[in-house]
């Protein structure tokens, strides 16, 4: 396809519940960005894949997160044992280069996450 | 760690007016990012600066250095331009932080 997208786009879990949300970047695209945006706030870095390989994962709140891109394409963000505050967008961005904030990056839909 | 605010958070408009949204940001950056999102939609890169002025159709983007500040304007404001706009700053690495977004609501 020709933009970025996401599914589902929307995901309703109980609490406790393990979801996957899944991202297929732009083809080609090198690097690839996971945001959680909360309600009436802007996207919150989660983690950053260069190709395959995870290089920063520093704004994952906790270890029930977990992302992969395990043939530097596709990616999936998992979350275990879901909580309420869980519940957000979840954004995913890519950027046809490696790294640098010089570079434009296209983001796809999102998932929105309700966890009741 | 780089605070971005931005101003206003709400702002209605009448169609044709002349809009201004403003970002400040804290420390040195690389690339300021300024998005759209439409209620319902993704998010959209309208502008990447790093100096000076960018202009495309009626939307035009400015950002001092010196003073940490960038301005996205609107002129002929339309209904259609009814969207959420974000500013996003980048430093020396690839990681960007973002304000929280003002609301544009352009009545006809």
């Amino acid at each position: 396809g020709a933009g970025v997208s996401q599914s589902p786009r929307y995901k309703v879990a109980k609490r406790g519940q393990d979801v996957a949300l899944r991202c297929d970047p732009i083809s080609g695209h090198v690097s690839l960005f996971w945001y959680q945006q909360a309600l009436g706030q802007g996207p919150e870095f989660l983690t950053y894949f260069q190709n395959e390989a995870q290089l920063d994962k520093s704004g994952l709140p906790s270890d029930r997160f977990f992302a992969e891109r395990p043939e530097g394409s596709v990616s999936t963000l998992k979350i275990q044992r879901t909580q309420q505050e869980d519940s957000a967008v979840y954004l995913c961005a890519t950027q046809r280069l490696a790294g640098g904030a010089s570079y434009e990056q296209y983001f796809g839909p999102g998932t929105r996450l309700t966890v009741t | 760690k780089n605070e971005v605010e931005q101003s206003p958070q709400n702002l209605t408009a009448q169609e044709g007016e002349f809009i201004t949204i403003n970002c400040s940001y804290s420390v040195g950056i690389s690339a300021l990012h300024w998005l759209q999102q439409h209620p319902g939609g993704g998010i959209v890169s309208l502008f990447m600066l790093s100096s000076g002025k960018k202009k495309h159709g009626r939307l035009i983007a400015t950002i001092n250095i010196q003073e940490k500040h960038s301005s996205l304007h609107i002129t002929a404001s339309h209904p259609r331009d009814s969207a959420v706009y974000t500013c996003a700053v980048g430093g020396s690495n690839y990681k960007l932080t973002f304000g929280k977004g003002t609301l544009l609501t352009v009545n006809p």
